[in-house]
């Protein structure tokens, strides 16, 4: 099983900041079969990157996502007062696929 | 649009059964392989189970193979996870998802319902 681990658990900024989210893979993700999700409280998950770097639809374009191998990164240009929330990495190139733990993005 | 509504949460004994339904609409059922993700209180996201476009394909998390079975009705345009012998560890909302692409495991769901919460308690 590819155990995904996110960092920082914590990010607290201010909006207008640039941020860059880490997920790193105990394995080599097969072809970047890497997701990344939103979750807001009380809220399911909503999709914003797959494919390591491609934008779901209607995702905003500072929303971008980067990484190949055991290393990826979620970055987010610039941070928008709806932005402020728990993400999550995902891989879908072996099965099991599995989630990381999550970072929680917050207000400073 | 896409839409996709739980339903049979509930709280329920150690050793006991449930049964959790998904019904969908705004797109082509039969063409997307279909997800039961969970998520814990306070905790991460957890893959269930998935089920391709008929019976024959389905997918299950270590932890409840021989337990829960999923199943799909594509005429009635639903998803079911039949829950039995119910652990505490069990417990937690049950997202019904649909896969991002038609017609192969995309891997990446991208419509999600709201959620069911499921309680396994004395």
């Amino acid at each position: 099983e590819i155990v995904l681990t996110q960092s920082p658990g914590t990010l607290s900024l201010s909006p207008g900041e640039r941020t860059t989210l880490s997920c790193r893979a105990s394995q080599s993700v097969t072809s970047s079969y890497l997701a990344w999700y939103q979750q807001k409280p009380g809220q399911a998950p909503r999709l914003l990157i797959y494919g390591a770097s491609s934008r779901a639809t209607g995702i905003p374009d500072r929303f971008s996502g980067s990484g190949s191998g055991t290393d990826f990164t979620l970055t987010i240009s610039r941070l928008e007062p709806e932005d402020f929330a728990v993400y999550y990495c995902q891989q879908y190139g072996s099965s099991p696929w599995t989630f990381g733990q999550g970072t929680k993005v917050e207000i400073k | 649009q896409v839409q996709l509504v739980e339903s049979g949460g509930g709280l329920v004994k150690p050793g006991g059964s449930l049964r959790l339904s998904c019904a969908a609409s705004g797109f082509t059922f039969s063409d997307y392989y279909m997800s039961w993700i969970r998520q814990a209180p306070g905790k991460g996201l957890e893959w269930v189970s998935y089920i391709g476009f008929s019976d024959s394909n389905k997918y299950y998390t270590d932890s409840v193979k021989g337990r829960f079975t999923i199943s799909r009705d594509n005429a009635k345009n639903s998803l079911y996870l039949q829950m039995n012998s119910l652990r505490a560890e069990d417990t937690a909302v049950y997202y019904c998802a649909r896969d991002g692409a038609p017609y192969y495991s995309s891997g990446w769901p991208n419509y999600w319902g709201q959620g069911t919460l499921v309680t396994v308690s004395s």
